[in-house]
This record gives structure tokens, C-alpha cells and sequence, in this order.
């Protein structure tokens, strides 16, 4: 079983859905997860980061995480074709000696 | 822009060489961090600099090797190119100090392809 999965897609929309995002994991050591946005031919970035479980959110983003069930999700509320671009989730314990696992990365493309 | 650089943007050899790729770190950040992005394998961390030590190791091959010099910058050196070894490699810096940070800020990436 690999420590992170995530759905490729591609997963295409209208413009204005409600998009959810998933990943599931198998270490239960894992305290911080993240999300990052990558365009296609850039470098990702970081939108969101949770510690623990919980929901966070920013602006159109939100960020949820089930630790018993071992799944987080990253939804985004009137989506637009600007958010077309691949979403990588990453998780950490953030122990020292510790790294961060990312997901393959979902294509995400939002239909004008 | 996440103020990080890295250079050179493509790269095309061919196998068996050795190539050198660079990364300057955002200013102020001291930790430095490698990744290899493949269709296959995602994004792979292969290894963590901070203030010129190495930091933590992950995926990386032993025909791979990197270093952190005294103003900061990074280069990461793969020798003996195979064609596997062709992907996408990024340098993210980080302020934080120990160990993998949540907030990493990402270069845009050198395109290695090993024909």
C-alpha cells in the first residue's frame, strides 16, 4: 500500500461547481498535511496547510482532514478556469529526520 | 514568483554523462531541498540542505550527490546518466531549520531529459 494516494483525473468541472479534491494515507504519524497548486510548467506552490484534524479555510478554499478515516480533501467553491492546474496533497509528521510525502497530483481543468 | 531560481531551465544529454544543476535559495531561506518529479514516481524528495550541511536524505540514488555552499546557492550533480533519469527537478528553500517544513517555496524547475 503506498503511503499516499491520489486520484490523477483528470477531473473536469463547469465553471462556478464546487470542486472536491481527495487523498488518503496509511501512516498514521502523519500531523501536518498541505496542499500545493501547480501550473502546468511551474513549480508547485502552497495553498493551504492543516495541523492535526480539522477544517481550514481561505478565501474560496477549504481544507479538511479525517485522520480516523485517514483522508483529507481540499474543496473550492465557485471554481474558475484560473484554478485549472494540478493539486498535490503532502503530508508530514515533521519529525526531524522525517520528510514530506506527496501525492501524484490530480489534474484539475474548469470548463469556462 | 517564489524568488527562487534555478538554472539551467532545460537540459538535454545524453546517457552516461554527469550534469550539474543550480538553485538559489529565496533570500533569507536557509534550507534547501531537492525533489525529482516524474509522470511514474510523483514528486520525490531526494535530499534536505541547511546552512551548508546536509540535512536529510529521501529517494536519492547514489549516483546523485548535492551540496550547499557558504552564500547559500545549491547544486545537485547526477553523474552517469541513465534514461530513467530524465524528469523534472526542483529546488524549494524553506526559513525553518530542522527537518522538512510545511511551507516550502519552489523554483521553477530544470527539465532533464537523457536521451
Amino acid at each position: 500500500q503506498k503511503e499516499v494516494e491520489q486520484d490523477p483525473g483528470p477531473l473536469s468541472v463547469p465553471e462556478g461547481a464546487i470542486v472536491s479534491l481527495n487523498c488518503t494515507y496509511s501512516n498514521s504519524a502523519f500531523q501536518y498535511f498541505m496542499w500545493y497548486r501547480q501550473y502546468s510548467r511551474k513549480g508547485p506552490e502552497l495553498l493551504m496547510y492543516t495541523y492535526s484534524s480539522g477544517n481550514k479555510e481561505d478565501g474560496r478554499f477549504t481544507a479538511q482532514v479525517d485522520k480516523s478515516s485517514k483522508y483529507i480533501s481540499l474543496f473550492i467553491r465557485d471554481s474558475q478556469p484560473s484554478d485549472s492546474a494540478t493539486y498535490l496533497c503532502a503530508m508530514s509528521s515533521m519529525n526531524r529526520d522525517d520528510k514530506i510525502i506527496f501525492g501524484k497530483g490530480t489534474r484539475l481543468h474548469i470548463l469556462p | 514568483d517564489s524568488g527562487v531560481t534555478q538554472t539551467p531551465k532545460h537540459l538535454i544529454t545524453a546517457t552516461g554523462q554527469r550534469v550539474t544543476l543550480r538553485c538559489s535559495p529565496r533570500s533569507g531561506d536557509l534550507s534547501v531541498y531537492w525533489y525529482q518529479q516524474s509522470l511514474d514516481q510523483g514528486l520525490q524528495f531526494l535530499i534536505q540542505y541547511y546552512n551548508g550541511e546536509e540535512r536529510a536524505k529521501g529517494n536519492i540514488l547514489e549516483r546523485f550527490s548535492a551540496q550547499q555552499f557558504p552564500d547559500l546557492h545549491s547544486e545537485l550533480n547526477l553523474s552517469s546518466l541513465e534514461l530513467g533519469d530524465s524528469a523534472l527537478y526542483f529546488c524549494a528553500s524553506s526559513t525553518l531549520a530542522g527537518g522538512p517544513s510545511y511551507e516550502q517555496y519552489f523554483g521553477p524547475g530544470t527539465r532533464l531529459t537523457v536521451t
